[in-house]
């Protein structure tokens, strides 16, 4: 069964001390990758996505990720934490392969950035 | 930047009425989706929609739902008689093409059932 693993319920750190959050996938191929942000009853924003060239992945607000096929991982970071990344990050995919383009969530990880 | 616009953003219903929740997708966007979060728990797929027609769906889509698309911008989930494990954040979500630009997800609607 296609999945999505997040293993950290929560991550903390101190504020301006680098962070990563992980995501370890179980899809055919290679698929489509996506993080997403949720702030405190709000919906859910787009950070970044992998579809194709450089591993590393750039997004919003100073985010990156790294795409590591050979371990299926895509490790969300940020050199640099701020207070105001405190939220909630899930990771998703969806298969290339075109059978379905629904997004396969992780549970979620609570980053906590500390002053 | 466009937005998917999402109404109500809370909804309180008793158990057994009928609930519509409202979408407006990005006017250039082809594919229409509904997510549900229930209240601690991970976000799961609902339905795909595109071309005014159901695409894929999930084994939580079950009779109690449908979509439908009853003008050229308005996007709507309607669940016919409520139960309490409905009780969650519904997420509209839209697309410009079936995978590569990833989802526009509105700020959701949180539905309470008592």
């Amino acid at each position: 069964a296609q999945s999505v693993a997040q293993p950290e319920d929560q991550v903390n750190v101190a504020e301006g001390n680098p962070l990563t959050v992980k995501c370890t996938y179980s899809v055919s191929g290679n698929p489509y990758l996506f993080w997403y942000v949720q702030y405190p009853n709000r919906g859910l924003q787009f950070l970044l996505k992998y579809i194709t060239g450089d591993n590393l992945v750039k997004g919003s607000y100073g985010f990156e990720a790294e795409f590591n096929k050979s371990q299926t991982s895509f490790h969300l970071k940020k050199p640099s934490a701020l207070v105001s990344d405190s939220a909630l990050y899930f990771c998703a995919v969806t298969p290339r392969d075109g059978a379905t383009n629904k997004l396969i969530f992780g549970t979620g990880t609570l980053l906590a950035v500390q002053p | 930047e466009p937005e998917v616009t999402q109404t109500p953003s809370h909804q309180v219903t008793q158990m057994g009425q009928e609930v519509i929740l409202r979408c407006v997708p990005i006017s250039n966007h082809l594919y229409f989706y509904w997510y549900r979060q229930i209240l601690g728990q991970k976000v799961e797929f609902l339905v795909s929609f595109y071309n005014n027609e159901i695409s894929e769906k999930s084994e939580i889509f079950d009779d109690q739902f449908s979509v439908e698309r009853p003008d050229g911008s308005n996007f709507t989930l309607k669940i016919r008689s409520t139960k309490l494990e409905d009780s969650a954040m519904y997420f509209c979500a839209s697309s410009e093409d079936r995978t590569r630009a990833g989802y526009t997800f509105g700020s959701g609607t949180r539905l309470t059932v008592v």
